[in-house]
């Protein structure tokens, strides 16, 4: 069983609503990866942290999501104004340093409608 | 992170010894090669992941070829709760800095009838 949890499991929301996940990573671990999964199960890596620092978004990521990593927090990932094309799996992953195995957590659904 | 290639379907019975092949022809020295599995509506589940020696675990036997181009992951005495799909997955080793992103393709899924 997973030791990464996110929350919540399933989010539903219109399109212009914003829309936030947490994840609280494994104990210990210090990186966190953000990944979506659409429905052609293809992954797309968002943004990763190293405590609270960020290490590497992509530009969609930088322009419609806002990512943080507050100490003694959850780990959050908030889509400022949902499109349709946004519906996917959103997986939070752990690990203990930036080059070491990463633990996934079983994700939010997102759809928006 | 360099591409791997699978089956897309892989089909066995409850009980049997399972070989999920994967091609990397174009690994570089310093890549390791993981295996991840998912199953519908979870994350993808660490299998085990190796540099050039085979290893083994609770979940799995990775073999890997001499010359490292390929590799393939041995899942003994399987059961329903194998079904799933597996990703075969390269990823540098030792980076500093910004992290290793793991790029995972379609994977191959692994079917197991009673």
């Amino acid at each position: 069983n997973s030791k990464v949890i996110q929350t919540p499991r399933y989010l539903v929301k219109g399109q212009g609503q914003k829309a936030k996940m947490r994840c609280i990573p494994e104990k210990g671990h210090p990186v966190v990866f953000w990944y979506q999964q659409n429905k052609n199960n293809e992954f797309k890596f968002l943004i990763n942290f190293q405590n609270q620092e960020v290490l590497q978004q992509i530009d969609m990521t930088e322009k419609r999501f806002s990512a943080e990593c507050p100490s003694n927090s959850p780990c959050s990932l908030e889509i400022q104004s949902s499109e349709a094309g946004d519906s996917a799996l959103y997986l939070c992953a752990s690990s203990r340093g930036v080059a070491e195995t990463l633990y996934f957590g079983s994700g939010t659904r997102l759809t928006v409608l | 992170d360099a591409k791997t290639t699978q089956p897309d379907s892989m089909e066995s019975t409850e009980g049997e010894t399972v070989h999920l092949p994967c091609s990397h022809a174009t690994i570089s020295g310093n890549e390791y090669i993981y295996w991840y599995r998912q199953v519908p509506l979870q994350g993808p589940e660490y299998v085990t992941h190796g540099l050039q020696q085979n290893t083994t675990n609770s979940m799995a036997f990775l073999a890997i070829a001499s010359d490292r181009k390929s590799s393939t992951l041995i899942l003994p005495h399987v059961s329903l709760r194998d079904a799933a799909v597996y990703h075969c997955i390269l990823r540098v080793r030792g980076l500093g800095g910004t992290g290793s992103k793991l790029s995972f393709g379609k994977g191959a899924k692994l079917t197991v009838s009673p």
